[in-house]
């Protein structure tokens, strides 16, 4: 069973742009969620999608958005990028009722 | 507003010794405790969880113990080996969410010598 797949692995954005990544579940699981780690920081919530709906949101301004697709599959938009939106980017898959969350392997964002 | 500490953010231990990582939490509201393992460049790796009805739980080397009245839980790797060196995160989650929502610490990175 493939594990969770994150594009691209890597971006380089310039402060103002905007910049979209995807993420495509496990086979199976419905819940999506996503994460932003910097350095010191842990792992900060951003939101979760579960059948194309937003259940949770975390404490993120507007500029972060995401949405999930029929197939599961979800995307995380930044507009107006800010030198302090430079951070790996996680994106977790889980079955429905199971707090356990399998993670890919991240998009690392670099903002100039 | 941290609702999970890790106040150690390193730890170094022999290999064959007892690897032992703490975590504190301040929501009482949270049931559910999970420990990941992060290497460079890989995203989380799930490795145990505790129920809070539960006080232990074990899966080979590793053992996470809960204690609700001092909202404190700790991992336990016994023996550590030079392969568990990573950066190790607990995480917490309230059924009162609908799903899909972790509350991270800050991380423990752990360097286990040979």
């Amino acid at each position: 069973k493939a594990g969770v797949t994150q594009t691209p692995r890597y971006l380089i954005k310039t402060r103002g742009q905007q910049v979209t990544l995807s993420c495509s579940p496990i086979s199976g699981h419905r819940s999506v969620s996503w994460y932003q780690q910097t350095p010191g920081q842990g792992l900060q919530f951003l939101f979760e999608y579960f059948s194309e709906t937003q259940r949770n949101k975390g404490n993120f301004p507007g500029r972060f958005s995401g949405r999930q697709f029929s197939n599961s599959r979800s995307e995380m938009n930044v507009s107006t990028l800010e030198l302090g939106d430079s951070a790996l980017y996680l994106c977790a898959s889980s079955i429905v009722g199971s707090d356990i969350q399998y993670f890919g392997a991240g998009t690392r964002l670099s903002v100039l | 507003d941290q609702q999970v500490k890790q106040n150690s953010p390193s730890l170094s231990v022999q290999e064959g010794r007892i690897s032992i990582l703490n975590c504190d939490y301040t929501n009482s509201m949270f049931d559910y405790f999970l420990w990941y393992k992060k290497y460079p460049a890989e995203g989380p790796t799930f490795l145990i969880s505790i129920s809070s009805i539960k006080d232990k739980n074990e899966d080979g080397r590793f053992t996470v113990f809960l204690n609700k009245s001092a909202k404190h839980l700790s991992l336990h790797i016994v023996p550590s080996q030079p392969g568990d060196s990573a950066v190790y995160f607990c995480a917490a989650s309230s059924s009162l969410d609908q799903g899909g929502k972790l509350i991270f610490g800050q991380g423990t990175e752990l360097s286990v010598k040979p």
